[in-house]
């Protein structure tokens, strides 16, 4: 089974610039996450969708930050203009729809502002 | 050898020994809990989880213990192996299947 696919693996960007993130989850996974992992710190959920609607995006600062899925299956995470503190690795993540089922990450992208 | 999650985020143990790593999680209705190991440059891959019924749950080599009564998870791990490096996070299921990450704890194997 494949697992979910993340690209591109890195990035180097300028502030100001913008940037795009690409996931593809696991095939039948209805749930698709993107989390924001910062150095030295635990994931941080910046939004879930289930199928092509958003379920909670709370934490996502939305003046920079967007995400989408429009078909239900791939999302794409931008950050548009990008700060030095989003510096981070952006992982997505997939489950099964329901609860209490484990949720499978990529192996994210690194994403450096300078 | 133990550790604390948030206070104590480094543990070293000999190759061999038993090794436990605990997580305080935040919400008390949270109902599932999971173990990840996070490898360098690689993401989070699941070990073991717990539902909020159970108190105690094996697999190969790994225990989760969960008391709900002080909001405490841990992960205790069978004669540790070098290839047990890494940093491991507890996640919580605050409901929707979503899951929130404590700050993780660094597990170094001394061969």
């Amino acid at each position: 089974e494949a697992g979910v696919a993340q690209s591109p693996r890195y990035k180097i960007i300028e502030k100001r610039q913008s940037v795009a993130f690409w996931c593809n989850p696991i095939s039948g996974h209805a749930t698709l996450y993107w989390y924001q992992q910062i150095l030295g710190q635990g994931p941080k959920l910046l939004i879930q969708f289930q199928n092509n609607g958003v379920v909670d995006d709370s934490q996502l600062p939305k003046d920079r930050f967007s995400a989408e899925r429009l078909k239900g299956v791939d999302s794409t995470l931008k950050i548009q203009p990008a700060k030095l503190e989003d510096s981070a690795v952006y992982l997505c993540a997939s489950s099964l729809s329901g609860s209490d089922t484990e949720a499978f990450f990529g192996q994210g992208t690194r994403l450096t502002v300078v | 050898g133990e550790s604390v999650g948030l206070h104590l985020p480094t543990l070293s143990v000999q190759e061999g020994d038993n090794s436990i790593i605990n997580c305080a999680y935040s919400n008390s209705a949270s109902d599932y809990f999971i173990w990840y190991k996070q490898e360098s440059g690689k993401g989070p891959q699941f070990i073991i989880d717990i539902r909020s019924n159970m108190d105690k749950r094996q697999g190969q080599r790994v225990t989760v213990l969960l008391n709900k009564t002080v909001k405490h998870l841990s992960l205790q791990i069978a004669a540790t192996q070098p290839g047990d490096s890494a940093v491991y996070f507890c996640a919580e299921n605050i409901g929707g299947n979503q899951f929130y990450f404590g700050t993780g704890t660094s597990l170094t194997v001394i061969p």
